[in-house]
């Protein structure tokens, strides 16, 4: 029962043109959606979050969408940079639970 | 400002045995939460302890089971290891523990099962 889906599990980008990285949930009860990065041998950063009230939230270059009706939401990196090499993941949250619900990541590589 | 530490980093062990991964949380942070990373599973959530006490619980046997100490460390054990559970382990903690705040996680253990 996968309640978040990344269904990319890898993206190629250009340097310099705009990242969009893709997630999508089928529980309706999530308050908060988050976007984690993470390196080889380290452990995920927590990058930008949405609350389940709004539909855009920005941070820099970084910017998360969410679509409730489709339940859909997005992240957008631009322009990107080959800093942004990693591993992206999705992740729910609902608040009674304490828990973050995962999706299954997507290796974004940006090309020089 | 110490992150969250987890030992040991790499950890070989052999199908049948016990294991026991240790995770310190940042100073102050009293929730710690344990995920299992795996090759096209994405985190999986293990369980999650407040003040000593397992609030939550993943789909997991109960081969996994954890606890946490006064001081919010934590330790999880894996008994009877089987080769599927070679992965990820990573621990996570927040500051409040009530609603969202920010999950600091820690560079995780590697656990290979042979």
């Amino acid at each position: 029962d996968q309640q978040v889906k990344q269904n990319s599990p890898s993206l190629s980008v250009q340097e310099g043109r705009i990242s969009i990285l893709n997630c999508d949930y089928t529980n309706s009860m999530f308050d908060y959606f988050l976007w984690y990065k993470k390196y080889p041998a380290e452990g995920p950063t927590f990058l930008i979050s949405i609350s389940s009230i709004k539909d855009k939230n920005e941070d820099g270059r970084f910017t998360v969408f969410l679509n409730k009706s489709a339940k859909h939401l997005s992240l957008h990196i631009v322009p990107s940079q080959p800093g942004d090499s990693a591993v992206y993941f999705c992740a729910a949250f609902i608040q009674g639970a304490q828990k973050l619900v995962f999706g299954q990541g997507t290796r974004l590589t940006i090309n020089p | 400002k110490a992150g969250v530490t987890q030992t040991p980093r790499y950890l070989i062990k052999t199908r049948g045995q016990q294991v026991t991964l240790s995770c310190s949380p940042i100073s102050g942070h009293r929730s710690v939460s344990w995920y299992q990373q795996t090759p096209g599973q994405g985190l999986q959530f293990l369980f999650e302890y407040f003040s000593e006490t397992q609030r939550n619980k993943g789909n997991f046997p109960g081969r996994f089971s954890g606890r946490q100490f006064s001081n919010s460390r934590s330790e999880m054990n894996v008994s009877t290891l089987e080769l599927g559970d070679s992965a990820l382990y990573l621990c996570a903690s927040t500051l409040l523990g009530q609603g969202w705040t920010e999950a600091f996680f820690g560079q995780g253990t590697r656990l290979t099962v042979v």
